[in-house]
């Protein structure tokens, strides 16, 4: 089964805080992703990875970073916490290939204080 | 850009057939998803649609039609664990990026 494991369940953060989210698959998938999904608005990207050390900007990147040393982890990074970054984040990878979907981690449910 | 519409809510009835509707405007397509998501729980894949007309998977089956910009999810004989919410998602062309819509929570009662 393919595995996608969030570092963390559920987090609290107070504002101004740096916050890492990590992402781990096991399944030597290419895509990676980063997702925060809100009530009525639905999943929005934030960051994409398509390779190591390569990523690219989502819908809503402003206030994150991403960082891919290695191929099977990808880390979300909120360089300075915002009480409207509290959301459910959710980390999803998926391999190369044309027909594939993408499988999802548990998420993280980060509240900033 | 991309603009993917689904209902917000719906409703059934234990045993009965529920089809949720999703429609899409996007500056190409290159396939359609859709996604079961448990309240509190990650989204799990139902089905992907990347050429015209219905493929079948047990009670779940998705359509889709390229040239309306439609698909639906249809899910048959309803069960109580069916209750959740419905995401459907349209990749772009050259692109491995899913774009999803708002997705639909339905619920079944008895």
């Amino acid at each position: 089964d393919v595995k996608v494991t969030q570092s963390s369940r559920y987090l609290v953060k107070r504002t101004g805080e740096k916050v890492f989210l990590e992402c781990v698959q096991d399944m030597d998938h290419e895509n990676m992703f980063w997702y925060r999904q809100d009530p009525g608005l639905g999943l929005r990207l934030i960051y994409f990875s398509y390779d190591v050390k390569m990523k690219e900007k989502g819908d809503i990147p402003e206030g994150y970073s991403v960082s891919r040393e290695k191929k099977e982890r990808f880390s979300l990074i909120l360089e300075s916490a915002s009480t409207n970054q509290t959301s459910m984040y959710l980390c999803a990878s998926s391999p190369g290939g044309r027909d594939t979907e993408a499988f999802f981690g548990q998420g993280t449910r980060l509240t900033v204080v | 850009g991309q603009n993917i519409d689904q209902p917000t809510e719906m409703t059934a009835t234990e045993g009965a057939i529920v089809q949720i509707n999703c429609t899409y405007q996007t500056s190409g397509f290159n396939g359609l998803f859709w996604y079961q998501q448990h309240a509190g729980e990650a989204p799990t894949f139902l089905s992907y649609n990347v050429l015209d007309g219905l493929e079948e998977k047990g009670r779940f089956s998705s359509f889709l039609s390229r040239s309306k910009g439609y698909s639906y999810l249809l899910l048959k004989e309803l069960q109580m664990k069916d209750s959740a919410s419905y995401l459907c998602a349209v990749r772009a062309p050259r692109s491995y990026i899913p774009t999803f819509g708002r997705g639909t929570s339905l619920i079944v009662h008895p």
